[in-house]
C-alpha cells in the first residue's frame, strides 16, 4: 500500500517565524496532495491543497511546493501566528484500481511561541 | 450552510457490545467517508459511501461495518467491541466533482472499558 512519511513530528517556533513540513510519498500514480489542519477537538480541516501539474501554490501566508520527481510535496507557512498552533497532515490521494483515497500522514504538531 | 454532524460526540462500551455512529454530511453531499484516528496509527481510512453504495473499503475487519442512506446520511457499526476499537471515528463529506476534497466532523471519541 502507499507509505506516506511527514517530517518532522513535531516543530516548535517562534511567532513570526517560518515553518516548513515535509511529506513523501511513495504511490508514483498519486495525482493530488492536500494539506489539513486538525485543531484541539476538531476534525481535520483543508487548508491547502495541490494538482500534479502544478509545482508551486500559494494562499496568503500558506504555500505548498510539489516535486513529483522525488516524490515529496512541503508546507510552508510564513509570519507565524499561536493560532497556527496545530497538527498538520499530508493526504496524497492513492489509487487502488478504480477507486480512490486519501492516505494520510502521520501529523506534524506545530507549536507557536510568543 | 451547516457543517458535517456526527453523533453522538462521546460514547462509553464495554467490550463485546456493539455500537452505531451517525453522520449527516454537508447539504448536497453525497459522498461519505470514514476514518479511524488513534495516537499509534494515525487516521486509517474505513470506508466510502456514495449514492447508497460502498465504493471504496481499507484494511479494516469485517465487525466494522456502514451503510448510507438515501438522504446521504451514514452510519456505521462496530460489532464486538475490542479494547482497540477505543479511537476518534471521523466523517467526511465530499462536494460533487470535487471528490478528493474532504471535508470533517468533529469525530465520535469512543471508549472501549
Amino acid at each position: 500500500g502507499e507509505n506516506v512519511e511527514q517530517h518532522p513530528s513535531t516543530l516548535s517556533v517562534q511567532e513570526g517565524d517560518s515553518a516548513v513540513i515535509k511529506c513523501t510519498y511513495s504511490d508514483s500514480a498519486s495525482n493530488y496532495f492536500p494539506w489539513y489542519k486538525q485543531e484541539l477537538g476538531k476534525g481535520p480541516q483543508l487548508i491547502i491543497d495541490i494538482r500534479s501539474n502544478v509545482g508551486e501554490k500559494k494562499d496568503q501566508r500558506i504555500a505548498v511546493t510539489l516535486n513529483k520527481t522525488a516524490k515529496h510535496f512541503s508546507l510552508h507557512i510564513t509570519e507565524t501566528q499561536p493560532e497556527d498552533s496545530a497538527v498538520y497532515f499530508c493526504a496524497p490521494l492513492t489509487l487502488t484500481g478504480t477507486a480512490s483515497k486519501l492516505t494520510f500522514g502521520t501529523g506534524t504538531r506545530l507549536q507557536v511561541t510568543l | 450552510k451547516a457543517g458535517v454532524t456526527q453523533t453522538p460526540r462521546y460514547l462509553i462500551k464495554t467490550r463485546g457490545q456493539q455500537v452505531t455512529l451517525s453522520c449527516s454530511p454537508i447539504s448536497g453531499h453525497r459522498s461519505v467517508s470514514w476514518y479511524q484516528q488513534t495516537p499509534g496509527q494515525g487516521l486509517q481510512f474505513l470506508f466510502e459511501y456514495f449514492s447508497e453504495t460502498q465504493r471504496n473499503k481499507g484494511n479494516f475487519p469485517g465487525r466494522f461495518s456502514g451503510r448510507q442512506f438515501s438522504n446521504s446520511r451514514s452510519e456505521m457499526n462496530v460489532s464486538t467491541l475490542e479494547l482497540g476499537d477505543s479511537a476518534l471515528y471521523l466523517c467526511a463529506s465530499s462536494p460533487p466533482g470535487g471528490g478528493e476534497k474532504l471535508f470533517f466532523g468533529s469525530g465520535t471519541q469512543l471508549s472501549v472499558l
